[in-house]
């Protein structure tokens, strides 16, 4: 079975800084898919940025972006220029392809992003 | 504004009584999620719905029954519940289930209080 380890429970950044959440996973497929997931107070939760298991190149979203290490199984998110809105329960998780686009999620980062 | 729109936001239920969750989407999505998320946890399926037919129950208790009238709409109905049922419960929508790399597009989520 997959498993996501998100071994940050909380963290803090100053607005307009560099933060890096940590995510590690474990499993014996080779094509998956990744994804990292916010959710604002707010409640709704909201992609971040995915990544496929067989593109070496990683994934960038405007001030998101990762940092995938296949071989080590990380999957680590950078967020750069914090915004006060970047405040959120950010989740990773992983999804094995031909079994109903099942998700399995990390425990969650708390981030706070502080003015 | 969220694509997938869930009802009611917020729902206060005794233990005896019977209630309905719904959510609907118009993005054309023929896979569609139940997910239930407890306070500063991550959500946890509960049942995946593609094409109309359930393809994933995750040994949920009877008392929680899912529903796919058409591919548009997803309602769970709701019997005899436990306080331990309250929770956030999350629908979510996606292009198709199997191999897809299409992402979980998550509406608001009901607050589902038990007395």
């Amino acid at each position: 079975a997959q498993t996501v380890t998100q071994s940050q429970p909380e963290m803090s950044v100053q607005e307009a800084e560099t933060v890096t959440l940590s995510c590690t996973y474990d499993t014996s497929e080779n094509n998956y898919y990744l994804f990292w997931y916010k959710q604002p107070p707010s409640r709704q939760m909201i992609l971040v940025i995915r990544q496929e298991a067989y593109k070496q190149q990683n994934a960038t979203e405007n001030r998101f972006s990762v940092n995938f290490q296949k071989a080590a199984k990380s999957f680590s998110l950078k967020i750069s220029d914090s915004q006060l809105g970047d405040t959120a329960m950010y989740f990773c998780a992983f999804m094995k392809p031909w079994y109903g686009n099942k998700l399995v999620f990390g425990a969650g980062t708390i981030l706070r992003v502080k003015s | 504004d969220t694509e997938v729109t869930q009802t009611p936001k917020h729902l206060v239920m005794g233990m005896t009584n019977k209630k309905s969750l719904k959510c609907e989407q118009h993005m054309g999505h023929r896979a569609m999620y139940w997910y239930k998320q407890k306070a500063k946890k991550p959500p946890e399926l509960m049942f995946v719905y593609s094409y109309e037919k359930l393809s994933i129950n995750e040994s949920v208790p009877s008392r929680f029954s899912p529903e796919c009238p058409n591919s548009s709409l997803l309602n769970l109905h709701l019997h005899a519940l436990q306080p331990e049922d309250s929770a956030l419960y999350l629908c979510a929508s996606s292009q198709e289930s199997g191999f897809s790399n299409q992402p979980q597009h998550f509406g608001d989520g009901t607050r589902l209080s038990i007395l």
